[in-house]
């Protein structure tokens, strides 16, 4: 089953605004990251939030997490065109005894000038 | 620099000729991975391995296989191709931090394109 779930699909903003994404999973898990990939390239890390941390910050990114609704979210504020990329979460899950790292299937963002 | 390579970054084959895909860090990383990427299906985790002569299966591992026999290596077998393998492959790295709380932050390689017919 699919552990990391991105909404939306796709978010199509313009320069100036600010980007959210959410994602959800199903099982306990130890840490929560968020990569963001531009097009056909290798996957970038952004941000990691462990199981006990609800908020974390890195320059124009705010991470959430939520452990009682299984849920994290991605913000990205006052956007710029070089953000247009796809970004995913992942999901270190507890029951897998910190091996596994699931992704969601991610959110395309665009962002117009 | 710090970083994961991995060659070749593209190749065409055909069903059933064996390939090896290569992957090789740099940061004395324990732990490695191998990822399959399809459109609308995301990234699926193929084998890990922790630490060497320390493998393990993903998601999706049939039809591929691993060795890891140095710890900066973690190559990817396809001993018997098929069309379904068609897909871009990447190989990732990340240190192991305690024992437990992980998998950490991963660094990814630039990707392979395979395509089988």
């Amino acid at each position: 089953s699919q552990q990391g779930e991105e909404d939306p699909q796709a978010l199509s903003i313009q320069e100036g605004e600010n980007a959210t994404m959410n994602c959800s999973y199903k099982t306990s898990i130890n840490n929560l990251q968020w990569y963001r990939q531009n097009s056909g390239r290798g996957l970038v890390h952004l941000i990691l939030i462990r199981s006990n941390e609800r908020e974390k910050h890195s320059g124009r990114l705010r991470v959430t997490l939520d452990t009682s609704k299984k849920s994290s979210s991605l913000l990205i504020t006052a956007s710029r065109a070089a953000d247009t990329a796809s970004y995913f979460c992942a999901t270190a899950s507890r029951e897998t005894s910190g091996s596994r790292l699931t992704f969601g299937e991610g959110t395309q963002l665009t962002v117009n000038p | 620099e710090a970083q994961v390579t991995q060659n070749p970054r593209y190749l065409i084959t055909v069903t059933g000729k064996k390939l090896t895909v290569t992957c090789s860090q740099n940061m004395n990383h324990e732990y490695m991975s191998w990822y399959r990427q399809d459109p609308g299906l995301g990234l699926r985790q193929i084998y890990y391995s922790m630490n060497v002569e320390v493998t393990d299966k993903g998601d999706v591992p049939e039809g591929y296989k691993v060795s890891r026999k140095e710890k900066r290596n973690f190559p990817l077998i396809l001993e018997s191709p098929s069309p379904n393998q068609t897909s871009l492959y990447f190989c990732a790295s990340s240190p192991i931090i305690g024992l437990a709380g992980g998998p950490y932050e991963q660094y990814f390689g630039p990707g392979t394109r395979l395509t089988v017919t």
